[in-house]
């Protein structure tokens, strides 16, 4: 069964904190997604990454930041962490090629910064 | 150009009946289109996907319709039942990694027993 894991549901962080955010999949994808979910607004890609140490900017990658260095995990990072991040962080993985591009999503994470 | 947009924000069904989702689009570089269905708690997961080269794709109770000259798609759900209370949302994607993936804001589905 395949397998997307997050270090953690639910995280409460004060604003300034440095806030780190870890996804890890056994599926050996080499694509792997960090998303932020808000009501009315959908999924919102922050950064993807398609190879180790690779990554690229989604459509809201300010204030954020990510790493990998395994092929199994992706990490986001909040610099500095803000109020107006509070929101539901989900990660993904997805394989190369093939006929489809189906992401496999972890159970989200709940950041609430005060 | 990269907007999909999603209708209705919200639908309440009575079970056994048909709820229908609509999307809508306008970069025509988007070859797949997926729906994906959210539980509460859980991380979404996909529900059925589809290409641009055919007009509609039947899984179990789950149909898209797809109108390429309009831009539009939608998912039907045929004889729903409370456990189909989720939110969906449609998306559509290009790029070789799948990493122009954009989502849709979400329709919460209720099927009343």
């Amino acid at each position: 069964d395949v397998k997307v894991t997050q270090s953690s549901r639910y995280l409460v962080k004060r604003t300034g904190e440095k806030v780190f955010l870890e996804c890890v999949q056994d599926m050996d994808h080499e694509n792997m997604f960090w998303y932020r979910q808000d009501p009315g607004l959908g999924l919102r890609l922050i950064y993807f990454s398609y190879d180790v140490k690779m990554k690229e900017k989604g459509d809201i990658p300010e204030g954020y930041s990510v790493s990998r260095e395994k092929k199994e995990r992706f990490s986001l990072i909040l610099e500095s962490a803000s109020t107006n991040q509070t929101s539901m962080y989900l990660c993904a993985s997805s394989a190369t090629g093939g006929t489809t591009r189906e992401q496999y999503f972890g159970p989200g994470t709940r950041l609430t910064v005060t | 150009q990269q907007q999909v947009k999603q209708s209705p924000q919200s639908l309440i069904v009575q079970k056994g009946g048909i709820p229908i989702i609509n999307c809508a689009y306008e970069n025509t570089a988007f070859d797949y289109f997926p729906w994906y269905q959210q539980f509460p708690g859980k991380g979404p997961a996909l529900l059925i996907a589809i290409r641009p080269d055919v007009s509609e794709k039947k899984e179990g109770r789950f149909t898209i319709s797809f109108n390429k000259s309009a831009k539009q798609f939608s998912l039907h759900i045929m004889d729903s039942q409370p456990g189909d209370s989720a939110t969906y949302f449609c998306a559509a994607s290009t790029g070789n990694y799948g990493q122009n993936f954009v989502f849709g804001p979400g329709t919460r589905l209720s099927v009343l027993p």
